[in-house]
C-alpha cells in the first residue's frame, strides 16, 4: 500500500544515547516533515524538507539533526538523547494534503 | 507566529446527541485549513481541507465550515466507532508548513 512508512515503531533509549528515526515515501511527494506530539501540545514541527537536498527549522529543532536521503528517505536524528524528547514521532510527505506515518514511540530514560 | 485554538478539549457525547468542535485560528495569508482525525497509536488521517471563508465540506456524519477567523467540524448523530480526537491545522503564506491545534478528544458512548 502506498504510504509512509516508519521505523522503529517503539525504542527505549537511556540519557546520552543516540539514534536515527527512518521514514520513506513512496508517493513522489516533494515535501516531507518531522513531527513531534507530546500530550496537551498537539503537533509541532522539528524539521522538514521542501524538496530533496534542502532542509529547514521548524519550531522546536533543537536536539535533533536531519538528513533528506534521497527523494523517498528522510532521516531523523538525536545525537544525544535526553528525557525531554520522550514523545511520539510522526513523518509526513505532502504535494498539497499531508499523509502521516503511524508514529514512533520513544522513550529516553 | 501561526496560532491555533481548539476547543473543547475533551467531549463526551452519547450515541446520536450532535455537537460541534471548534478551531479559531490567527495567520498571515491563509492558504488552506485541514482538519484530521487521530484514532490512539496512529498518525493522523486526513479529513477535509477548507480554502476560503463560506466554504463547507461534509463526509458521512461530519461536515466541516470555514470563516475568516475559525471553522467548526459538526458531527451529525455521532456513532461510537466516531470516538477519536479531531486535530485542526492551517496553512499559510508561502510554504506547505502546517501548523496545529492541540485537539480535541471526542468519546462516543453508546
Amino acid at each position: 500500500n502506498a504510504g509512509v512508512t516508519q521505523t522503529p515503531k517503539f525504542q527505549v533509549l537511556k540519557t546520552g544515547q543516540s539514534m536515527t528515526l527512518q521514514c520513506a515515501q513512496d508517493m513522489n511527494h516533494n515535501s516531507m516533515y518531522w513531527y513531534r506530539q507530546d500530550p496537551g501540545m498537539g503537533l509541532r514541527l522539528i524539521y522538514y524538507s521542501a524538496s530533496e537536498g534542502t532542509t529547514d527549522k521548524g519550531e522546536v529543532p533543537n536536539g535533533y539533526n536531519v538528513s533528506r536521503l534521497n527523494k523517498r528517505e528522510f532521516s531523523l536524528r538525536l545525537e544525544s538523547a535526553a528525557p525531554s524528547q520522550t514523545s511520539v514521532y510522526f513523518c509526513a510527505s505532502s504535494e498539497y494534503g499531508y499523509t502521516f506515518g503511524s508514529g514512533t514511540r520513544l522513550t529516553v530514560v | 507566529e501561526d496560532q491555533v485554538t481548539q476547543s473543547p478539549e475533551a467531549l463526551r457525547l452519547q450515541e446520536g446527541e450532535s455537537s460541534s468542535l471548534n478551531c479559531s485560528y490567527t495567520v498571515s495569508g491563509l492558504r488552506g485549513l485541514f482538519w484530521y482525525r487521530q484514532d490512539p497509536g496512529k498518525g493522523p488521517e486526513f479529513l477535509f481541507t477548507l480554502y476560503s471563508a463560506g466554504e463547507e465540506k461534509e463526509k458521512e456524519r461530519l461536515k466541516a465550515t470555514l470563516t475568516k477567523k475559525e471553522s467548526f467540524l459538526h458531527i451529525t448523530a455521532p456513532k461510537p466507532e466516531d470516538s477519536a480526537t479531531y486535530l485542526c491545522a492551517v496553512q499559510a503564506g508561502n510554504d506547505y508548513k502546517l501548523s496545529f491545534g492541540a485537539g480535541t478528544t471526542v468519546t462516543v458512548r453508546a
